[in-house]
């Protein structure tokens, strides 16, 4: 059965420093997401990325993230410049057409570490 | 806004008995309602959704919820729970005109032997 895969499972990074969180989406699926949950808390949305450009995003998702869709098969998300309120499990999600299915299907996460 | 209620952080059953988790949400129109589950170092995998049509929706694992719009709910059931059962559960809320999922704070199961 085809998955969402997410690389790396854990990175650790110092605060200040760039981070790219790395996603490949279902091979046919064309509407990509990233959640995240930091610690405790709820599973929040970030982003939606349809056609090449962001649909749509959070107050969460300010100028420091930004999303590419490089290659046609992987989906990052890059963080320009870490805060310690960063850490958190960052999951990608995809959907082969969202306003049919109404389904998204999420990755196993990345846990990003800063310290 | 949208927004999602799960009342019970954790829940522990014994193997065989019924489970019920519990979802109530806030929002103006018909919603679109989603059960997710979450096992350890595993993604959030779908168990169910509903967008229309009949108010009670099976979904995979035997898992069953019935979309209540009187009492805003969308509470998850299985009649007989089994060990591998135990993960975390989250409610999310959609909605027509947007692609975003409203989560839950989740559920806790716990199923002992």
């Amino acid at each position: 059965e085809p998955e969402v895969t997410q690389t790396p499972s854990h990175q650790v990074t110092q605060m200040g420093q760039e981070v790219i969180l790395r996603c490949v989406p279902i091979s046919n699926h064309l509407y990509f997401y990233w959640y995240r949950q930091i610690l405790g808390q709820k599973v929040e949305f970030l982003v939606s990325f349809y056609n090449n450009e962001i649909s749509e995003k959070s107050e969460i998702f300010d100028d420091q993230f930004s999303v590419e869709r490089p290659d046609g098969s992987n989906f990052t998300l890059k963080i320009r410049s870490t805060k310690l309120e960063d850490s958190a499990m960052y999951f990608c999600a995809s959907s082969e057409d969202w306003e049919i299915s109404y389904e998204q299907y999420f990755g196993p996460g990345t846990r990003l570490t800063v310290t | 806004a949208q927004s999602v209620t799960q009342p019970d952080i954790h829940i522990t059953v014994s193997e065989g008995a019924s489970l019920e988790l519990r979802c109530n949400y806030s929002y103006g129109a018909t919603p679109y309602l989603f059960w997710y589950v979450q096992s350890p170092g595993q993604g959030l995998q779908l168990l169910l959704k509903y967008f229309s049509g009949d108010t009670l929706v099976q979904g995979i694992k035997g898992f069953e919820a019935e979309f209540k719009r009187s009492q805003s709910s969308f509470n998850l059931r299985k009649p007989s729970v089994h060990w591998s059962d135990a993960a975390e559960y989250f409610c999310a809320v959609g909605a027509p005109d947007t692609d975003k999922l409203i989560f839950g704070t989740g559920t806790r199961l716990q199923v002992f032997p």
